[in-house]
């Protein structure tokens, strides 16, 4: 059964780049039906898609985290990750990494259906 | 750039009672893009329905998903105790609604 597992500081420091890493386990990752995500929630609020990684390495942004936001794959290692620039106070949040399942074209897409138990992360200033 | 709406924020129901969520995207999506979430508190969102109408693996049947164009509805019947929770709307693996709370009245 796939598993994923985010890692990486709890706590990073204002103006400064918060990295995370997920590791899938349990499963492929390189896949042509399998992409992989990041999400976020802050504290007491809704979810937040932060971006997307497809198998082909291309990349999709949310519009408003776009000017810092920098996802990866590495498929050697079973990981992907997340590197975002230039946090404040608004960046703090529980950070999720998901897969997303597609058919192969991407003209159907059965969802965001494997999810890690996310990783708290407290910017301070 | 697709808005998902939910509505409404809060919905107050007793066990037994039938739950009805909406979901608007701000411009006409296809089915196949959108997912519902359930989200209990201190874990991680669960995958419920994709393709608008879909459910996922092990999901029970008390769960159905309708809709087309730009309205999209998630509905819990005989909603029991473990459904308590809050729901999300996704489109294109991507923008997520704001959710709706479903709490114990």
């Amino acid at each position: 059964q796939l598993q994923l597992q985010e890692s990486g500081p709890g706590l990073v420091k204002s103006s400064e780049t918060l990295s995370l890493t997920c590791t899938v386990s349990g499963g492929p990752i390189s896949s042509s039906t399998f992409h992989w995500g990041w999400i976020r929630q802050p504290p007491g609020k809704g979810l937040e898609w932060i971006g997307n990684i497809y198998y082909d390495g291309k990349t999709y942004y949310s519009q408003s985290l776009k000017s810092r936001v920098t996802i990866s794959l590495d498929t050697s290692k079973k990981h992907f990750s997340l590197r975002l620039n230039s946090v404040t106070a608004a960046d703090t949040a529980v950070y999720y990494c998901a897969r997303l399942s597609t058919v192969q074209g991407h003209y159907y897409y059965y969802g965001m259906d494997v999810w890690g138990r996310g990783t708290t992360v407290t910017v301070s200033s | 750039e697709v808005v998902l709406t939910q509505s409404p924020g809060t919905l107050s129901l007793s066990p037994g009672e039938s739950a009805t969520l909406s979901c608007r995207a701000s411009q006409t999506i296809s089915n196949s893009y959108l997912a519902w979430y359930q989200q209990k508190r201190g874990q991680s969102p669960r995958l419920l329905m994709y393709g608008a109408s879909s459910r996922a693996n092990g999901i029970p049947d008390r769960f159905s998903g309708s809709g087309s164009g730009t309205d999209f509805t998630l509905t819990i019947s005989r909603l029991e105790p473990e459904d308590f929770a809050v729901y999300y709307c996704q489109y294109y693996g991507e923008t997520f609604g704001q959710g709706t709370r479903v709490e114990i009245k």
